[in-house]
Order: C-alpha cells, then structure tokens, then sequence
C-alpha cells in the first residue's frame, strides 16, 4: 500500500493489560512519529524516531508508554498496565525530513479504549 | 499559556460562505506553518504549507501568516459540506523537526 497503516483500528482492553499498537510506515521514509488525540483535544505528541533511533521521546507521559522501530521501517508503541486515562487515538505518521518540506503523512489511527 | 492556540468551535456555517480558521502561538521561532484536515475516524491530511510571512492560494484556499502578530489563517472560499472537518494548524522552528499542532476548529458546512 502507498499509505502509512496502523493496526488494530480499534482496540477494547481492560485496565491494568498491556497493549501493542503498530504502524506500517510509507516506504522510504526515515522519520516516524506517534500521536496521541483524546476527544476535543488535539495532537498530542508521543515519540519521533528518525531511523530506529528515537531522539525525542519528551512526550511519553509515563513509563509505561515504550516504542521501538526495527529496520528503520515497522515501529510498536506499547503501553503496560494500561489505564483508562489511557483511552485515545493513537496516530502514526511519517515523514522524508529531506525533501522539500517535512509533511507527515498520517495513518488512519488506532482507536484505544481501557475499560 | 498553550504554545498553540485555536479554537476548537464548532463553526457551522452555510453552503457558500467564506470560512476564516485561525491560530496563535507563542514561539516566535517559528517558520515552517501547515494547515491539516482531518475527516472524522480519519487521520490528518495536509492541505497548505507555507514558508515564513506572507500568503498561499491553492483553489478555494488561501492561507496567510503573519509572524509579526503570531497569527495564521486559512480561508475556505465557496465552503462545500466535503469541507466539512477538523482543521489542524501545525508548527515548527525547523523544517526538519517535529511540529507543534494546535486543538483543531471542527467545521460543519451546511447544505
């Protein structure tokens, strides 16, 4: 596919599981972010990993939030013990910093919710 | 003080109409100013980008900026109900970094 995928769309867990959440990223393209958008609020950012390093991870909210990338493409946010502050979209996108401008292409989401 | 400000409506306005969306921010760093609609269930899709001060059309939008007032604007000219969404305003220092987005203004075009 030529876009950026995320899956599961949508996602029912109780609190305190640990869930996984993954993005499938435009090939090509060396940066990843994660977003986080709670009703009526807007992006909140998570995590910009340019290849698989991750030089800004400020917008974790806690420790129970991780991510990684592998092989500068796939990249898994996970969140443990989750809570029900937790629920939100979660938003992939991805971008080529090199090219004439830095948009991020967006995948569809994952719709979290923590019961 | 948010570092981005806009606010989140709702706007409803009639088939036709011109529509003003706007920001603020705080960080006069700022050079690199995008405008995202976002369907509902959808993610984010970038309609403008534009460099510094100045003004950009493309078709029914325009959007302006104007860094000595910390305020950008886009405009929807013959505003169709496909307009219709949530409209991100975002925000960086660098081209290469990461941008700030604001709340978003949700949209409804009515027939």
């Amino acid at each position: 596919g030529a876009g950026v995928s995320q899956s599961p769309s949508n996602k029912v867990t109780e609190k305190g599981k640990d869930v996984e959440l993954r993005c499938d990223p435009i090939s090509g393209h060396t940066a990843l972010y994660w977003y986080r958008q709670s009703l009526g609020q807007g992006l909140e950012f998570l995590i910009y990993f340019q290849g698989n390093s991750a030089p800004d991870k400020s917008g974790l909210p806690s420790d129970r939030f991780s991510a990684e990338r592998t092989g500068g493409s796939v990249s898994t946010l996970t969140i443990q013990r989750t809570q029900q502050e937790d629920s939100a979209v979660y938003l992939c996108a991805s971008s080529f910093p090199l090219g004439s401008y830095n948009e991020q292409f967006f995948g569809p989401g994952t719709r979290l919710t923590v019961l | 003080q948010k570092e981005v400000e806009q606010d989140p409506g709702p706007l409803s306005v009639p088939e036709g109409a011109i529509v003003s969306l706007n920001c603020t921010y705080s960080n006069s760093a700022f050079q690199y100013f995008m405008w995202y609609r976002q369907y509902s269930r959808k993610g984010p899709e970038l309609l403008m980008y534009t460099y510094s001060s100045g003004n950009k059309e493309d078709g029914r939008f325009t959007a302006q900026v104007d860094k000595s007032s910390k305020y950008i604007s886009l405009f929807i000219r013959d505003s169709q109900p496909s307009d219709s969404a949530t409209y991100l305003c975002a925000m960086s220092p660098n081209r290469g970094q990461n941008f700030v987005f604001g709340p978003g203004t949700r949209l409804s075009v009515l027939p």
